[in-house]
């Protein structure tokens, strides 16, 4: 079984700190996805990487995939309240159907 | 746009009743999935199918069974709840298994209470 290591477990800042999450493993995955899960929902994509060394722009989120496809990151500048919430990073190492999520990290972000 | 739909949203079996989680989907997707969620644990694969008639053992199937008669539904049978099955249960569904890095849709998840 893949391990999808994430770090930090949780994060409590400001508004308008700047902060990082990361996802880590040994293993080395076809592609990474990076969702947000809001209270009562389910998860929602953010971006897919497949490229080693790929950086994908979503407005103030910055997500990164390692050059080995092992681990990645996601930078978001300029925090809003709005932007509180669990992420979680999934990888498969070929198709969907095997696909593996990370234990998430838990984001506020207060005025 | 329904999107996936799970069905009920909150439920509370007693030790031993058996219940269906059902999901749907409108989408036309071939790839269909069911993940339970757990404090500290992620999303864990319980079952899987890639199309109508084709399901598979995701990372723990145990307690559970599904069937894909139609691409449309995928209901998730607990046979015989156990407390160790609260959680709460997620329906996903994408356009293809077969390709990694497919736009996976979620449900807004069944909350299973098993006293």
């Amino acid at each position: 079984t893949q391990l999808l290591e994430q770090s930090p477990q949780f994060l409590s800042i400001q508004e308008g700190e700047n902060l990082t999450v990361y996802c880590n493993s040994s293993s080395v995955f076809s592609s990474l996805q990076w969702y947000r899960q809001e209270p009562g929902e389910g998860p929602v994509l953010l971006v897919t990487v497949v490229t080693g060394g790929e950086v994908k722009k979503l407005k103030r989120l910055t997500f990164q995939f390692g050059d080995a496809r092992k681990d990645s990151s996601l930078h978001i500048t300029a925090a809003q309240p709005g932007d509180t919430g669990l992420y979680l990073c999934a990888a498969s190492t070929g198709t969907a159907s095997k696909l593996t999520f990370g234990t998430g990290t838990r984001l506020q972000v207060t005025l | 746009n329904a999107g996936v739909t799970q069905t009920p949203k909150f439920q509370v079996l007693k030790t031993g009743q058996s219940m269906t989680l059902q999901c749907a989907q409108d989408m036309n997707h071939e790839y269909m999935s069911w993940y339970r969620q757990d404090p500290g644990m992620g999303l864990r694969l319980i079952h899987y199918s890639v199309g109508a008639g084709i399901t598979d053992q995701g990372e723990v199937p145990n307690g559970y069974n599904v069937s894909r008669s139609t691409t449309e539904d995928f209901p998730l049978r607990l046979l015989s709840a156990a407390p160790s099955q609260t959680s709460v249960y997620f329906c996903a569904s994408s356009l293809s298994g077969q390709r990694s890095g497919n736009t996976i849709y979620f449900g807004e998840g069944s909350w299973l209470t098993v006293v």
